[in-house]
């Protein structure tokens, strides 16, 4: 059965430090998708990133950055020079290949972790 | 353009009442899932579709739990009989296509957060 686990409940930090969010998942298949996703203040859900099984290199996207590890079945979130604005829930998930087989991507989530970045 | 788009954004109820949540997913988009959020929670999968085709239920919690897109576009989340603990954010979410391609990344909607009292 698939499983995701972020570890970190709360995370606060003080605006311009970095900060990692962890995500460990667990997963039977080969092939398999992992996705980050941001729920602001404001409650909606915001796609970050999205990566395959297949493709370990690390992303960076601006002051972001996302470090995906087989071996130890992590795919974990930087965000370098934090700022008030990156406040917010962030959820790891995880969509196995029988899933998109069938022409779907059905998410399983972690519980995510609340960042707080204080002035 | 216009995002996924569910209403109402808040309801209320009392136990026992039936509620019909609706979601109107982004113009073109052939999958469209429906995910329930506990407070303090991650979304928890529900029900998909592709077109108007139930194709998973296998989330629903029960038989009070029912959905439907008959027109392949717009979907309401029905819930009979409502209990206290279905209480929580129900989430809808729409993508393109529902394969492994690059341009299939799930859109969600800003919920419909459901209190029963």
């Amino acid at each position: 059965a698939q499983k995701v686990t972020q570890a970190q409940t709360e995370i606060s930090v003080v605006e311009k430090e970095d900060v990692t969010l962890d995500c460990v998942y667990e997963t039977r298949d080969t092939t398999y998708y992992l996705f980050w996703y941001k729920q602001p203040p404001s409650g909606e859900l915001v796609f970050l990133i999205r990566r395959n099984s297949f493709d370990e290199q690390n992303e960076i996207s601006g002051r972001y950055s996302w470090n995906f590890q087989k071996s130890t079945s992590s795919f974990n979130f930087t965000i370098t020079a934090s700022q008030v604005v990156d406040s917010a829930v962030y959820f790891c998930a995880l969509s196995e290949a029988q899933w998109i087989i069938q022409g779907a991507q059905k998410l399983v989530f972690g519980q995510g972790t609340r960042l707080t970045i204080n002035p | 353009g216009a995002g996924v788009s569910q209403s109402p954004r808040y309801k209320v109820t009392k136990r026992g009442q039936d509620v019909a949540l609706r979601c109107d997913p982004i113009s073109g988009h052939v999958s469209l899932y429906w995910y329930r959020q506990a407070l303090g929670q991650g979304p928890e999968f529900l029900t998909y579709f592709n077109y108007e085709a139930q194709q998973d239920k296998s989330g629903l919690p029960n038989d009070r739990f029912s959905a439907e897109r008959p027109e392949g576009s717009i979907s309401t989340l029905t819930i009979q009989r409502t209990e206290q603990r279905d209480s929580a954010m129900y989430r809808c979410a729409s993508s393109l296509i529902g394969s492994h391609t690059s341009t299939d990344t799930q859109y969600f909607g800003p919920g419909t957060r459901l209190t029963v009292l």
